[in-house]
């Protein structure tokens, strides 16, 4: 089984500072790993994932992220936020077997202020 | 053109009542599930169906009853609703069980009272 921690509930910043949003998970096997956005009243929409190769990986909107695997960590960045950025955001992991479910973290709520 | 269009968005109901959410995904994928996502934001999984069949059952009570009578539909049936069903339910498809992420539907916002 597979289970992910945002280690930051809340995250407040300021317009075109830049952010990064925590996340460690916890596998016994080999993962696939997620970053999710949900703006309020919709449903939820990849931001990116890593499956394989680069651990370097780019999204929509600006936002990367790097899997380390010795820290069991896929964070998320933006350079510059803007105002529009202003969302909850979900780390999600899926084990390599088949059959294996994805599992959400807790969210992360990014407000950005002018 | 909606990928995964989820009926409907609200519902408001009474205690004891009997309701059900459709789902739809356009997307020919195999794998449809059901999350719950409660007031605190965090997401659970219920269901998982992968081309028709269940896969993926957690411990939810038995009033909630999945059915899909076709893999571009899962369908999630709630017999005598209680006050703490009240949440948003999303439905979800991904192309198989394997390495791909899974699309969301918009929700539907269950309250109870």
């Amino acid at each position: 089984a597979q289970s992910v921690t945002q280690l930051d509930s809340q995250v407040p910043v300021f317009e075109e500072a830049p952010v990064e949003l925590r996340c460690n998970y916890s596998s016994s096997v080999s993962v696939y790993l997620f970053w999710y956005v949900q703006y309020p009243n919709q449903g939820l929409q990849l931001l990116l994932k890593y499956l394989s190769g680069s651990t370097l990986v780019k999204g929509i909107n600006g936002f990367e992220a790097e899997f380390n695997k010795s820290q069991t960590s896929f964070h998320l960045r933006k350079p510059s936020v803007h105002i529009s950025d202003t969302a909850e955001y979900f780390c999600a992991v899926r084990g390599e077997t088949s059959g294996s479910r994805l599992t959400f973290g807790e969210g992360t709520q990014l407000t950005v202020n002018p | 053109d909606t990928a995964v269009s989820q009926t409907p968005k609200y519902l408001v109901t009474q205690m004891g009542n009997d309701k059900s959410i459709k789902c739809e995904q356009n997307l020919g994928h195999d794998t449809m599930y059901w999350y719950k996502q409660d007031s605190k934001k965090f997401l659970k999984i219920m269901f998982s169906y992968n081309n028709k069949e269940l896969i993926i059952n957690e411990t939810v009570p038995n009033r909630f009853s999945p059915k899909s009578p076709d893999k571009a539909h899962l369908n999630l049936h709630i017999n005598s609703l209680e006050l703490g069903d009240s949440a948003v339910y999303f439905c979800a498809s991904s192309l198989n069980q394997g390495r791909t992420e899974a699309f969301f539907g918009q929700g539907t916002r269950l309250t109870v009272v």
